[in-house]
């Protein structure tokens, strides 16, 4: 097991288009998180999976965001009609249901979004 | 709400030297507190955690002591390496589940030899 995989690593994209990103865990994790990271700033949560049921959505994950996680696996994050602020670091964790507590979470590299 | 307040960076100190990042918190609950490290191109790391109020959690040579008075959880090394340099976050989870984290805006530190 590589960890957690994220893809692409980085992308650039033009205000208004759709972006979409790719997590896939640790294969025996079923909770699945993403975080966005902002220059100079701390991880937010946006929202979390446990296998493939959408458990909590942060405030922050507006209506132009959708997260998905169809068979329980990997996830994906959409971006509709991006903006500027949306340029982040788009992280993804996972973890054991209950072990977050006490062992953290396993986070990716990220995906760097640029919106120009 | 929930927050963390992190000492604000960058920090660069000598190899060898003493190092203190000083982390406060607020929280509804009765937290969790963790120290994460981001090395450069990589992903967070968990460096060390405690649980509960007086927990000394320890990894690495780094330390940090969970204070329910202060409402702190300093990070502290007796002698860092240049190997050390990366972005430390303070965190804090809430709850049995620890369903999210709420993350400081982390200190970058620089270690030169």
């Amino acid at each position: 097991d590589t960890g957690v995989s994220q893809d692409p690593r980085h992308k650039i994209t033009k205000r208004g288009q759709n972006v979409t990103f790719r997590c896939d865990p640790i294969s025996e994790h079923n909770r699945l998180y993403w975080y966005r990271q902002t220059l100079g700033q701390g991880p937010e949560f946006l929202t979390y999976f446990q296998n493939e049921a959408q458990l909590e959505k942060s405030r922050l994950l507006s209506d132009r965001f959708s997260a998905e996680r169809p068979k329980g696996s990997f996830s994906t994050l959409e971006i509709q009609r991006t903006e500027q602020g949306d340029s982040a670091m788009y992280l993804c964790a996972s973890s054991l249901s209950g072990a977050g507590l006490n062992y953290g979470y396993t986070f990716g590299s990220g995906t760097r979004l640029t919106v120009v | 709400g929930n927050s963390v307040t992190q000492m604000e960076g960058p920090v660069t100190l000598s190899e060898e030297a003493f190092l203190t990042i000083n982390c406060t918190y607020t929280a509804t609950g009765y937290p969790s507190l963790f120290w994460y490290v981001q090395y450069p191109g990589e992903g967070l790391q968990l460096l060390l955690k405690a649980t509960k109020a007086d927990d000394k959690g320890s990894n690495k040579g780094f330390e940090a002591t969970y204070r329910k008075e202060t409402t702190s959880f300093h990070l502290e090394k007796g002698s860092v390496q240049v190997s050390d340099s990366a972005v430390y976050f303070c965190a804090l989870s809430v709850g049995n589940t620890g369903n999210q984290f709420y993350f400081g805006t982390g200190t970058s530190l620089t270690v030169i030899p």
